[in-house]
């Protein structure tokens, strides 16, 4: 596996339903990150962890929840969403805080 | 007022045409701006980026950022197909990354 890999790649669950999603990244960074990509909309950073830190929480609401075992895993975990939730999550790393990030694929996450 | 603006189109022009990409942002403390490129179902990855004013050219792309107007751009000279994509223009400073909407390029054989 290179670079930054994310599971599930589609995931659909109801508004009571618990899960998570995963990102591994393979590129020795030291900082991720988690953002939500909504259609028309900025990309918008939701979580950042640095050496396994939490840095920056951007106002996300208690109902995501970040896990950062280790620099190199990145997890998050969902629990009764709104539909308006459903979009998709990208997971991100870089050397230190930097301008170049290093994007996975993508979660695409639907609330029914 | 969003800090970066970016027209999310969709902008559709034939092959071979000079495609410009725009975005304004409002932050006098950003230093750097980015294009990042995003094929479907792909996550964003950087295209280029200049630091401060001026221009900057990769084959046949080329960036260009205007301070005092707080205008970026993105010139795709010769467009292929495969430049078809959306692209995200981004500018950074302070340890502040923010992105604008994307601009969803196609290029038509």
């Amino acid at each position: 596996e290179t670079g930054v890999t994310q599971t599930p790649r589609h995931l659909v669950m109801g508004m009571t339903n618990k899960k998570s999603l995963k990102c591994e990244q393979h590129l020795g960074h030291n900082a991720m990150y988690w953002y939500k990509q909504s259609a028309k909309k900025p990309l918008e950073l939701m979580f950042v962890y640095n050496f396994k830190e939490q840095t920056e929480n951007n106002s996300v609401p208690s109902r995501f929840s970040p896990e950062c075992p280790n620099s190199s895993h990145l997890f998050l975990h969902l629990h009764t969403l709104q539909p308006e939730d459903s979009a998709l999550y990208l997971c991100a790393s870089s050397q230190d805080w930097g301008i170049e990030q290093f994007f996975g694929p993508g979660t695409r996450l639907t609330v029914l | 007022q969003k800090e970066v603006e970016q027209d999310p189109g969709p902008l559709s022009v034939p092959e071979g045409a000079i495609v410009s990409l725009n975005c304004t942002y409002s932050n006098s403390a950003f230093q750097y701006f980015m294009w990042y490129r995003q094929y479907s179902r792909k996550g964003p990855e950087l295209l280029m980026y200049t630091y401060s004013s001026g221009n900057k050219e990769d084959g046949r792309f080329t960036a260009q950022v205007d301070k005092s107007s707080k205008y970026i751009s993105l010139f795709i000279r010769d467009s292929q197909p495969s430049d078809s994509a959306t692209y995200l223009c981004a500018s950074a400073g302070a340890q502040k990354l923010v992105f604008g909407q994307g601009t969803r390029l196609t290029i038509n054989p």
